[in-house]
């Protein structure tokens, strides 16, 4: 069975400064990695995923994540945070299958 | 392209009641369905899946259940709740690709 660890429960940035949100994966073999985002009142939205090609992988609204396997961590950055990034961020596994393991959660606030 | 619909989004039910959520699928078929649950500070956990009508796989021993009795219908029940029943159920579809509803928050007390 494989475990998602996120490092942060809650990470607060000024708006225009960049963003790191961590997250660490358990798993004997390369699973296929998500990142997930969650506005209040909103279903899970998919920000990128890694699926085995490229290990920088990039997502939509300027987020991006790399996949390093020798630290078994797939972290999240976006280089300037604007207000509109405050949500739940979610780090995801799946396995071959089909089943998914889910991390906590990272809760993200932006200060103006 | 998936669509979700799963309400409500809040429910608030006294210990010993029963609970059905609805989660219906629109744009695909015969899709895998799953229903996950994330407890206070912890990820969410998969409780029960299913890759076709009257066919449900359960994660983990649990006061729930789960039921599919159409294509795209997945209903979670419970007889009686328990105060540990309380979390957010979230219900999702892969067919391909994952979609996700909205989600329901339910506290119990």
């Amino acid at each position: 069975a494989q475990s998602v660890t996120q490092l942060d429960s809650h990470v607060s940035v000024s708006e225009g400064t960049p963003v790191l949100l961590r997250c660490n994966y358990s798993s004997s073999y390369s699973p296929s990695l998500f990142w997930y985002v969650q506005h209040p009142n909103k279903g899970l939205q998919l920000l990128l995923k890694y699926t085995s090609a490229a290990t920088l992988v990039k997502g939509i609204n300027g987020f991006e994540a790399e996949f390093k396997k020798s630290e078994t961590s797939f972290h999240l950055t976006k280089p300037s945070a604007h207000m509109s990034d405050a949500a739940e961020y979610f780090c995801v596994a799946s396995s071959g299958d089909y089943k998914l393991s889910f991390g906590a959660g990272t809760t993200v606030t932006v200060r103006a | 392209s998936q669509t979700i619909h799963q309400w409500p989004a809040t429910l608030v039910q006294p210990v010993g009641s029963p609970l059905s959520l609805e989660c219906t699928v629109e744009g695909t078929s015969n899709p895998n369905l799953y229903w996950y649950r994330q407890a206070a500070g912890r990820g969410l956990q998969l409780l029960f899946y299913s890759v076709g009508i009257g066919q449900i796989s359960s994660e983990v021993p649990q006061n729930l259940s789960a039921s599919r009795p159409q294509d795209r219908q997945f209903i979670l029940s419970s007889k009686k709740l328990l105060l540990s029943d309380s979390g957010f159920y979230l219900c999702a579809s892969l067919a391909p690709g994952y979609t996700f509803g909205s989600g329901t928050r339910l506290t119990v007390v």
